[in-house]
């Protein structure tokens, strides 16, 4: 089975802090994917990589980054956070073949006050 | 991106089938049909896949139209674990990112 997982199932942070949301997968997967959930909203996608240290912007990345050092380690940063970015976070890979089904972890909801 | 249309919610007794319907009239032929349902205060997870015929697997079934343009989930004795969030999304062969819909809220009366 493949396993996805994410650091923190639940992270309450302060306005301004610096937040690191750490997701690992077991599959050697090439794409890797971060989505934020909100109410009314659905499913948004910030950012995306698909191989070792490159990225892609998604739909909303304004207030984030990401790093990709290893293939299994996907990371989103908030720089500096804000109430806004309260929310859940998904991390999810892509299977490199057909039919590309992926992947989700648990998620992560962040409370920022 | 080819969208979908589903729904927004279905209501469902427990151990009756049920049939969840999405329509992609933009589908174009390099399009995989995938479903993933979302079980309250988790991540979305992979349901079942098709292309062209109808796919059976442990989850559910999945029926598409002769013409692409529609397809239908089926749960076919619905339990209350069942109960959650169904989204219909169009994936081209080649692999790409998945676009989420609002998808479908099945709730399950026992």
């Amino acid at each position: 089975d493949v396993k996805v997982t994410q650091s923190s199932r639940y992270l309450v942070k302060r306005t301004g802090e610096k937040v690191f949301l750490e997701c690992v997968q077991d599959m050697d997967h090439e794409n890797m994917f971060w989505y934020r959930q909100d109410p009314g909203l659905g499913l948004r996608l910030i950012y995306f990589s698909y191989d070792v240290k490159m990225k892609e912007k998604g739909d909303i990345p304004e207030g984030y980054s990401v790093s990709r050092e290893k293939k299994e380690r996907f990371s989103l940063i908030l720089e500096s956070a804000s109430t806004n970015q309260t929310s859940m976070y998904l991390c999810a890979t892509l299977r490199d073949e057909p039919p590309y089904e992926q992947y989700f972890g648990p998620g992560t909801r962040l409370t920022v006050t | 991106d080819a969208k979908t249309t589903q729904p927004n919610s279905m209501e469902s007794n427990e151990e009756e089938p049920v049939h969840l319907p999405c329509n992609h009239s933009t589908i174009s032929g390099t399009d995989y049909i995938h479903w993933y349902r979302q079980l309250p205060s988790q991540g979305p997870e992979y349901v079942i896949h098709g292309l062209t015929s109808n796919v059976n697997n442990r989850m559910a079934s999945l029926a598409i139209a002769e013409d692409r343009k529609s397809s239908t989930l089926i749960l076919h004795r619905a339990t209350l674990r069942d109960a959650a969030v169904y989204y219909c999304i169009l994936m081209k062969t080649s692999g790409s990112r998945l676009t989420f819909g609002e998808g479908t809220q099945l709730t399950v009366n026992p």
